[in-house]
């Protein structure tokens, strides 16, 4: 099984900043496949990257992906009040697909 | 706009049967594979299986010996059971469509249910 270790495990931010999530897979994952969620409580999680780096359909361009192999990153730029939420990745390139733990984005 | 939907009861005893249902509107259920995902209190997100409009199944291991999966692409649900639950099986269980990527596999999930909380408790 991969694991998929992310860090920080939270992140405190403000308005207008740049937040840089990280999500390491313990191999390196087939065809770059590793998604993106954003999750806020009470929510559907929402879908944001798939492929590395594609931006899922109405998702706004401060959300970009990259990254490949082992190690991947989620960029939002300029912070939003909508945008603190949990983030986790995601690796479907090998059964059983595997989350990670979440990094929280929260308000400084 | 696709729509998901779980239901189910939010109590379950310990040793019994957990039932899960997912009704999906918007869209065709017969082109993509249906997961089931679940996060207990404070911990990560788990896959848990999928199932395909055909009834082809594929299950995570850890949880393969408990778990079966349905679908009934007439009334557009898809079902999970999950037997001799215990306390560890408290989550809060989502369903999720499972995009296919060009491979053929299941890739990513888009859009999710809200979830349903289900506690194991006598």
């Amino acid at each position: 099984e991969i694991v998929l270790t992310q860090f920080p495990g939270t992140l405190s931010l403000s308005p207008g900043e740049r937040a840089t999530l990280s999500c390491r897979a313990s191999q390196s994952l087939r065809y770059n496949f590793l998604a993106w969620y954003q999750h806020k409580s009470g929510q559907a999680p929402r879908l944001l990257i798939s492929g590395a780096f594609n931006r899922a359909t109405g998702i706004p361009d401060r959300f970009s992906g990259s990254g490949s192999g082992t190690d991947f990153i989620l960029t939002i730029n300029r912070l939003e009040s909508e945008d603190f939420a949990v983030y986790y990745c995601q690796q479907y390139g090998t059964s059983p697909r595997t989350f990670g733990q979440g990094t929280k984005v929260e308000i400084k | 706009q696709v729509q998901l939907q779980e239901s189910g009861p939010g109590l379950v005893k310990p040793s019994e049967t957990l039932s899960l249902s997912c009704i999906v509107s918007g869209d065709s259920i017969s082109n993509y594979y249906w997961s089931w995902i679940r996060q207990p209190a404070g911990k990560g997100l788990e896959w848990i299986g999928r199932i395909s409009g055909t009834g082809n199944t594929e299950y995570n291991p850890s949880l393969r010996s408990r778990v079966s999966m349905s679908i009934d692409t007439s009334k557009k649900y898809f079902s999970l059971k999950m037997t001799s639950v215990n306390a560890a099986d408290t989550a809060l269980y989502f369903c999720a469509r499972g995009l296919i990527h060009e491979y053929g596999g299941l890739g990513w999930f888009d859009p999710w249910g809200q979830g349903t909380l289900v506690t194991v408790s006598s």
